[in-house]
């Protein structure tokens, strides 16, 4: 067990609706990072957030957007929501703002777009 | 060219063999080295962090970078049952800000170890 949970595991949806994904890092983390794992794309950053404020991003489309809280856990909320989007949606932490260091992941939240 | 290949697979080997695995990448701006290990249904674990070339060995798994060829490898010796799981290399190039210290992860490597 890593430490990061994320809610809900599974999340079944239709095509242009709107999800939440949920992300508390361990204890002590201060940085969080999403991520998208599909079959054909691997895994692929999304976003990172430090101590409530947006770090670094990566591939993550417009339709997608990400905050984090003053009590550091993060959402990431996905909307006009399209099949290619069902993907294993993960949260890492870390306790540095710095990528190179150490990454814990969550166990993913699977999101089904019917 | 992706930016990180990885062989897919999948791998099977039987229980007592050496895996090797391996991962090649088109930046040469990276300088920090990772392999993940991810069980079916659960989020990837770090197994293996190097910074720039040489090796490094932890237990049964071994770490190779080779920054000249770029090109690196993950070695497990006496592999077992429980080792059957998708190995993901990944790495990044320095930064603090911007995408240069975002984390490029290969597709991963499945493998099966048979008992």
């Amino acid at each position: 067990d890593s430490g990061v949970t994320q809610t809900p595991k599974h999340l079944i949806t239709a095509t242009g609706q709107r999800v939440t994904l949920r992300c508390s890092p361990r204890s002590g983390d201060l940085s969080v990072y999403w991520y998208q794992q599909s079959l054909d794309q691997g895994l692929q950053f999304l976003i990172q957030y430090y101590n409530g404020e947006e770090r670094a991003k990566g591939n993550i489309l417009e339709r997608f957007s990400a905050q984090q809280f003053p009590d550091l856990h993060s959402e990431l909320n996905l909307s006009s929501l399209e099949l290619g989007d069902s993907a294993l949606y993960f949260c890492a932490s870390s306790v540095v703002a710095d990528r190179r260091g150490t990454q814990y992941f969550g166990p993913g939240t699977r999101l089904l777009v019917l | 060219q992706k930016e990180v290949e990885q062989d897919p697979g999948p791998l099977s080997v039987p229980e007592g063999a050496i895996v090797s695995l391996n991962c090649t990448y088109s930046n040469s701006a990276f300088q920090y080295f990772m392999w993940y290990r991810q069980y079916s249904r659960k989020g990837p674990e770090l197994l293996m962090y190097t910074y720039s070339s040489g090796n490094k060995e932890d237990g049964r798994f071994t770490a190779q970078v080779d920054k000249s060829s770029k090109y690196i490898s993950l070695f497990i010796r006496d592999s077992q049952p429980s080792d059957s799981a998708t190995y993901l290399c990944a790495m990044s190039a320095y930064g603090y800000g911007g995408s240069q210290g975002n984390l490029i992860f290969g597709k991963g490597t499945k493998l099966s170890v048979k008992p």
